[in-house]
């Protein structure tokens, strides 16, 4: 499985946008780009995913890089409430886990007033 | 909207002592999963069923063994739990393939004494 690198903590003043980047030079070409995210010990919730173009829904865009070896996740007016640890997570492929998330540790995302 | 239900979302255990964790999941998804968190740490899979019928080790399987009842429901059950075992357990649910989304649940807090 493509392993992931992300920084540890990021800060954001509200209401500018939040860029929060991942490595994952090893991913292989069928392998999907997921973006989680974490608030308080709550169940993590979906935010989106891409496999070569970028992405974008209600909540953010998916910025994934030609050769595919890193992605930023853009929330576009970050406000209070998406305080929260951001996890960014290859799909795994194969019979070794399926199709389950293999999670990191996260970017920890702070938002300040 | 129900998506994934766990119960029970609190429970305090004796060492030795065993219990099942049960999940339920509306949305009529194939694939279930069960994930732990350790404070301050990413999710890791324990076991996954990726159809109705069939289960398998994940990452940290030892101490833990499952039932895919029937298509809606996943349980976990701790046969004799250890302090090593205090976490937070969080179900999933998902289709099979790896463009399909992966919702959680709530969680369930779990200490060991």
């Amino acid at each position: 499985d493509a392993k992931t690198t992300q920084p540890p903590s990021m800060d954001c003043a509200e209401g500018r946008a939040a860029n929060l980047p991942c490595n994952h030079s090893t991913i292989s070409g069928n392998e999907y780009v997921y973006w989680y995210r974490q608030i308080h010990s709550q169940g993590p919730q979906y935010i989106i995913h891409g496999l070569k173009n970028n992405e974008t829904n209600e909540m953010a865009s998916l910025i994934i890089t030609e050769d595919r070896k890193s992605s930023t996740l853009i929330l576009p007016h970050a406000t209070l409430r998406d305080t929260a640890v951001y996890y960014c997570i290859v799909r795994a492929f194969g019979t070794n886990s399926g199709y389950a998330l293999n999670f990191g540790k996260g970017t920890s995302l702070l938002v300040t007033p | 909207n129900a998506g994934v239900t766990q119960t029970p979302k609190f429970q305090v255990l004796k060492t030795g002592q065993s219990m099942t964790l049960q999940c339920a999941q509306d949305m009529n998804h194939n694939s279930m999963y069960w994930y732990r968190q350790d404070p301050g740490m990413g999710l890791r899979l324990i076991y996954y069923s990726a159809s109705e019928g069939t289960t398998d080790k994940g990452e940290v399987p030892n101490g833990y063994n499952v039932s895919r009842l029937n298509k809606r429901e996943f349980s976990l059950r701790l046969e004799s739990a250890a302090p090593s075992q205090t976490s937070v357990y969080f179900c999933a649910s998902s289709e099979q393939g790896a463009s399909d989304t992966i919702y959680f649940g709530e969680g369930s807090w779990l200490t060991v004494v």
